[in-house]
């Protein structure tokens, strides 16, 4: 699986736009790219998948340039409600297991 | 949408106590996948299962754990005998593989605390 490299940490303030990066140098041609959210005392919740350009859904957007090497997760006007732990994988993800790496841990102040 | 229910949501058991963990995927899922999330270790995967049939065990840690799944329906993850290093929170996801890429679904966890 590939391995993919995210900042630790960041800190945002309520209505703004957060955009958190992922590297995936060595992504597959087969490999999707997917981000999960988890609050503490929850499970991973499926935020967005894509393979390539730009998927939009009504939570968030992922931005992949052509060589995939790299993806950008988007979140418009963030809450306090959105302060958790973004994880950014590659994969397979509906065949094969899951790698999860540490993730970014997302900071919203008032 | 009932998404995947485990269950018991807490667990507190002396070390050398059974431990059984239980998972009800998502309604029409074929592929289920335990993990286990430490602070040290992060999130890993310990098992998975596809069709009922178990295709990646690598991740288990040792004898002591063992997975089941009878039907589409229901998986066991089980610990015998616990110990200490085995506290953790226990995640079980699901998922429905075919020729496209669907995302795993996860429930909200076990947490367990072995004394």
């Amino acid at each position: 699986l590939a391995k993919t490299t995210q900042p630790i940490s960041m800190d945002s303030y309520e209505g703004q736009e957060v955009n958190i990066t992922c590297s995936h140098n060595n992504i597959a041609t087969n490999d999707y790219i997917t981000w999960y959210q988890q609050f503490p005392s929850q499970g991973p919740r499926f935020i967005i998948q894509g393979y390539k350009t730009k998927v939009t859904n009504e939570v968030a957007s992922l931005f992949i340039p052509a060589d995939r090497k790299s993806s950008t997760l988007s979140l418009p006007r963030v809450s306090l409600s959105d302060t958790a732990v973004y994880y950014c994988l590659v994969g397979e993800t509906g065949r094969r297991a899951l790698t999860f790496g540490s993730g970014t841990r997302l900071q919203v102040q008032p | 949408d009932a998404g995947v229910i485990q269950s018991p949501r807490h667990e507190v058991t002396e070390m050398g106590q059974e431990v059984t963990l239980r998972c009800k995927p998502i309604s029409g899922h074929n592929s289920l996948f335990w993990y286990r999330q430490t602070m040290m270790r992060g999130l890993e995967l310990l098992i998975y299962f596809n069709n009922n049939v178990p295709i990646d065990d690598s991740g288990m840690p040792e004898d002591r754990f063992s997975a089941k799944m009878p039907n589409a329906s229901f998986s066991t993850l089980k610990i015998q005998p616990s110990e200490p290093r085995d506290s953790a929170v226990y995640f079980c996801a699901s998922s429905f593989v075919d020729r496209g890429h669907q995302p795993q679904h996860f429930g909200d966890g076990t947490r367990l605390s072995i004394l």
